[in-house]
């Protein structure tokens, strides 16, 4: 079957760095997706990986093992409006998202 | 950047009425339209998908009967709640796909719309 794993919660501290790791398997893979929802709010897009290795985009950087169904994002400078729920999302062979939980993300000054 | 937006973002209805929401995509044409669900503190739910001029195929467990999908045209795809409970009350959201360049595989999301049935 296909499936999505990533952690339920973290929290960090302001400033700091964390990482939010993501397992997947899929029937074909088209892509690793990442978005950012805020709570009430719709999901936002975040980054795309359908290559290995890292894609640095500002403060926030997405990698890729496909070998190894992996993905993680990286968020650095940890600012306070971070606090959000981030969601992986695999693209299968038919095109279509299979989608983790959501990891719940907490920032404390 | 693709926009989609969608309409109402927020209702209420009584019970056994029925509730249309649209998604438009605003930049581009969506030749895919999703429709998910989301209950408080949980994952996104797909509930269907709708390509335009097609029956939408919809996921195991959501009854097609009740919730009907409209995709006439490449900017426009309506979900209709009919005769909806209070159990249908939830944060819907659309989101839309392209068919070329860079709208190929992303889902761009509409704002969600959020349902209270009484």
């Amino acid at each position: 079957g296909q499936n999505i794993d990533q952690p339920t919660e973290m929290t960090a501290t302001e400033g700091a760095i964390v990482q939010i790791n993501c397992t997947y398997q899929t029937s074909g893979f088209n892509g690793l997706f990442w978005y950012q929802q805020h709570a009430g709010e719709a999901p936002t897009f975040l980054s795309y990986n359908v290559l290995d290795g890292l894609e640095e985009k500002g403060r926030f950087s997405s990698f890729l093992s496909r070998s190894k169904g992996y993905s993680y994002l990286l968020l650095k400078e940890l600012q306070m409006k971070d606090s959000a729920s981030y969601l992986c999302a695999a693209m299968d062979s038919n095109y279509q998202l299979i989608w983790g939980a959501g990891t719940k993300l907490i920032i404390k000054p | 950047g693709a926009v989609v937006s969608q309409h109402p973002s927020r209702v209420i209805c009584k019970s056994g009425t029925s509730v249309k929401i649209e998604c438009r995509s605003l930049d581009f044409q969506a030749t895919t339209m999703f429709w998910y669900r989301q209950f408080p503190k949980q994952s996104l739910m797909l509930m269907a998908t709708s390509n335009e001029g097609s029956k939408a195929t919809y996921e195991q467990g959501v009854e097609k009967d009740k919730f009907l999908i409209n995709h006439a045209s490449l900017t426009l795809s309506t979900l209709t709640v009919t005769s909806a409970h209070p159990e249908d009350s939830s944060f819907y959201i659309c989101s839309a796909r392209g068919a070329d360049g860079s709208y190929e595989y992303e889902q761009y999301f509409g704002p969600g719309t959020r349902l209270t049935v009484t």
